[in-house]
């Protein structure tokens, strides 16, 4: 079976520091993958998504970038966080095609102080 | 671009009683998504719906898909405080590159 782990649970960061959230799948091949964002009491913001190894697409301008080193690892760094970035950094996975569901990580809390 | 819409926002209801929430896109889906997110937790899968008019149940959740494709609704019997959560509708775009979600409805349960 298939499952997701992303890592760190929680965080608290200065102004100003990097960022970095890892996120791995196992148990599928060549999966499509999603970091999305998740303000307090908030709906789902997808920042990006990569549908094979270094292609990245990105939904929202900021200062967050995302990488894909390899066909089931994600990466969302950052070089110099801001107090907005704050946030449940939330990575999801699913197979190609319209008719697939998308599976979704524990989630990373994320504090910028 | 495609934008879903759900409502209510909020709802708070008495423990038994039931619940609605609507899910409204902008464009046809070819299918559309349920997902549960308890407080402090990740959206989970619930349900897809494929055919027009569709409908679904879950003991006491029932799913209904529009016969235009473009609207949906989750109605919980009887809520009980383990319904507590945020519900959110979702539906592919980019064939199926990614999803997009409306913004939830959030679910309090007195009990």
């Amino acid at each position: 079976s298939q499952t997701i782990h992303q890592w760190p649970a929680t965080l608290v960061q200065p102004v100003g520091s990097p960022l970095s959230l890892e996120c791995t799948v196992e148990g599928t091949s060549n999966p499509n993958l999603y970091w999305y964002r998740q303000a307090a009491g908030r709906g789902l913001q997808l920042l990006f998504y990569s549908v094979g190894i270094g292609q990245i697409s990105s939904e929202v301008p900021q200062n967050l970038s995302a990488s894909r080193p390899q066909d089931r690892q994600f990466i969302l760094s950052s070089k110099k966080l801001l107090l907005s970035d704050s946030g449940f950094y939330l990575c999801a996975w699913s197979l190609g095609g319209s008719g697939n569901t998308i599976y979704f990580g524990e989630g990373s809390w994320l504090t910028v102080v | 671009g495609q934008q879903v819409m759900q409502i209510p926002q909020y709802q708070h209801v008495q423990e038994g009683e039931d619940f609605t929430t609507y899910c409204n896109s902008s464009t046809t889906l070819s299918n559309i998504q349920w997902y549960k997110q308890r407080p402090g937790g990740h959206p989970v899968f619930l349900i897809q719906l494929v055919k027009s008019g569709e409908v679904k149940k879950q003991k006491r959740l029932t799913f209904q898909f529009g016969e235009a494709k473009k609207n949906s609704s989750l109605h919980i019997t009887a809520t009980q405080t383990t319904d507590v959560g945020t519900y959110f509708c979702a539906g592919p775009q980019n064939y199926g590159q990614n999803f997009v979600f409306g913004p939830g409805t959030r679910l309090s349960v007195l009990p």
